[in-house]
């Protein structure tokens, strides 16, 4: 059980257009879904905090026009990077917070190219 | 604010050899601790958590309150322990203080 899928697993778009990332738990309702950026060979980057049915809290220093967070549903959220630059290149990771215990099951991961 | 530092970004140990990954943490309050482990090609996932004391994969850790560390051990290390660990801290659980901080990672290697 526990299981969050997103989807797709890597892509690539050009320089100026938008991409859109689905985080689903499969299994599960998720109270609150997270949106982490991971460079590579460094540790996880918090970006955003979503609760289904109430805009996202992002970090400090995310933008969030650019990082559009959407979730609709206790098991989908979706994050689109809106006028993708390369600098946008990296590995966004989703994760979904059980409402039993809070603990939270994490996506694989998408890696997003911009070329 | 919150901070978790993992000092040691490799560790390369021998099979059957104690292990140690160390982790300090500064928060201001009464923090969750957690270590996640990312195998090979996988994804992250959890392997303990304080407030559990569970014994997973034969991985202890203990939360030193003194100290702000919550080092993770094992007497005898495996082959199949070789991956990335990351350090995590969160407020008390539950509501927004869930969110979770991470160290840097330490990939530890386990030759044969």
């Amino acid at each position: 059980g526990a299981v969050v899928s997103q989807h797709p697993s890597w892509v690539i778009c050009k320089s100026g257009t938008s991409v859109k990332i689905e985080c689903r738990s499969l299994d599960f309702q998720a109270t609150t879904m997270f949106w982490y950026r991971q460079f590579p060979k460094q540790s996880l980057m918090l970006m955003a905090t979503s609760n289904e049915g109430s805009k996202a809290t992002y970090e400090q220093g995310v933008e969030k026009d650019k990082f559009l967070i959407n979730h609709a549903s206790l098991t989908l959220s979706t994050l689109t990077v809106t006028s993708a630059h390369p600098e946008d290149s990296s590995f966004y990771i989703c994760s979904a917070s059980s409402r039993v215990n809070y603990e939270q099951y994490f996506g694989p991961g998408t890696r997003l190219t911009v070329t | 604010a919150q901070r978790v530092t993992q000092p040691e970004k490799l560790l390369s140990v021998f099979k059957g050899a104690p292990v140690e990954l160390k982790c300090n943490y500064s928060y201001s309050g009464s923090p969750e601790l957690f270590w996640y482990v990312q195998y090979s090609r996988q994804r992250l996932q959890l392997l303990l958590r304080h407030i559990s004391r569970e014994s997973i994969k034969g991985f202890t850790a203990d939360l030193n309150k003194g100290e702000t560390s919550f080092h993770l051990k094992k007497p005898f290390a495996q082959e199949e322990d070789s991956a990335m660990y990351y350090c995590a801290l969160s407020g008390p659980s539950g509501g927004s203080n869930y969110k979770l901080t991470f160290g840097k990672g330490t990939l530890l290697t386990v030759n044969p």
